[in-house]
C-alpha cells in the first residue's frame, strides 16, 4: 500500500529558531502532498496544499513566510517552520494521494510533533 | 457557513456490538466521503471512502452509508473489539480536487 513517511518524529527546538520537517512518500510519487496541523483533541486543519515544482496554497490564516514550503520532487515536501514560537507547538501531518482510479483518499504521515519552549 | 459534525462526546460499548459513528454535513456538495481512524499520537489512517452516487460501501467489518439527502453518513463497526478503540474522523472531499475537509472525530471505546 501507500506509505508516507514524516522525519522527525519528535522535535523540540528553542523559541526563535527555525526547524524543517520532512515528508515522502516512498512507493508512489505524489505530485500533490498536504500538510496539516493538530492541537491536542482537536481535528486536523489544513495548513497548505503543496505542489511539485510550484510554490504552495495556503489557507486563509497561515503565514507562508512562517510556514514555508518547498515541494521539490515528486516524493518529498518540506516545511520549514521560521523563527518558531511557543503557540507553534503542534503535532504537525502531511498526507499525499496516490491518485488511483480517479479516487482522493489521501495516505498519512505518522506525525512531527513540535515543542517550542 | 459549512460545517462537518461529529459527536464530541465518547462513544462506549461493549466488545462485539456495532458501534454506528455520525457524521453530518451542512453546505457542501461533496463528491467523495472518507472515514479514517487516527489512533493518539499517530497520523489518520484512511478505511472507506464512498461516492456522492453510492449509498453504502462495505470492508470486512466496517459499513458506511451515505444519505445526500439527510447530508450524513454513519459509519458501523460489527462485532467490535477492544482494537477497534480509537478516533473515528469522516472528511469531505470538495469537487476542486483533492482537498479534504475533516470533522472534529468522535472517539471509540470498545470495552472487553
Amino acid at each position: 500500500g501507500a506509505v508516507v513517511s514524516q522525519h522527525p518524529s519528535r522535535v523540540i527546538c528553542k523559541s526563535g529558531t527555525s526547524v524543517k520537517i520532512e515528508c515522502r512518500s516512498l512507493d508512489f510519487q505524489a505530485t500533490t502532498m498536504f500538510w496539516y496541523r493538530q492541537f491536542p483533541k482537536q481535528s486536523l486543519m489544513l495548513m497548505a496544499t503543496s505542489n511539485e515544482g510550484s510554490k504552495a496554497t495556503y489557507e486563509q490564516g497561515v503565514e507562508k513566510d512562517k510556514f514555508l514550503i518547498n515541494h521539490a520532487s515528486l516524493t518529498l515536501s518540506t516545511l520549514t517552520v521560521t523563527s518558531a514560537h511557543p503557540e507553534d507547538s503542534s503535532f504537525y501531518i502531511c498526507s499525499a494521494g496516490p491518485g488511483t482510479s480517479g479516487t482522493s483518499e489521501q495516505y498519512f504521515g505518522p506525525g512531527t510533533r513540535l515543542t517550542v519552549t | 457557513s459549512q460545517k462537518i459534525e461529529q459527536n464530541s462526546e465518547a462513544l462506549n460499548i461493549q466488545e462485539g456490538k456495532t458501534a454506528t459513528l455520525t457524521c453530518n454535513y451542512t453546505n457542501y456538495s461533496p463528491a467523495y466521503l472518507q472515514w479514517y481512524r487516527q489512533d493518539p499520537g499517530r497520523g489518520p489512517v484512511f478505511l472507506l471512502l464512498i461516492r456522492e452516487n453510492e449509498k453504502e460501501k462495505r470492508k470486512e467489518r466496517l459499513k458506511v452509508t451515505f444519505d445526500t439527502t439527510l447530508k450524513q453518513s454513519l459509519f458501523h463497526i460489527t462485532a467490535s473489539q477492544p482494537a477497534d478503540s480509537a478516533t473515528y474522523l469522516c472528511a469531505l472531499n470538495n469537487n476542486a480536487g483533492n482537498m479534504l475537509t475533516f470533522g472534529g472525530g468522535t472517539r471509540l471505546m470498545v470495552k472487553p
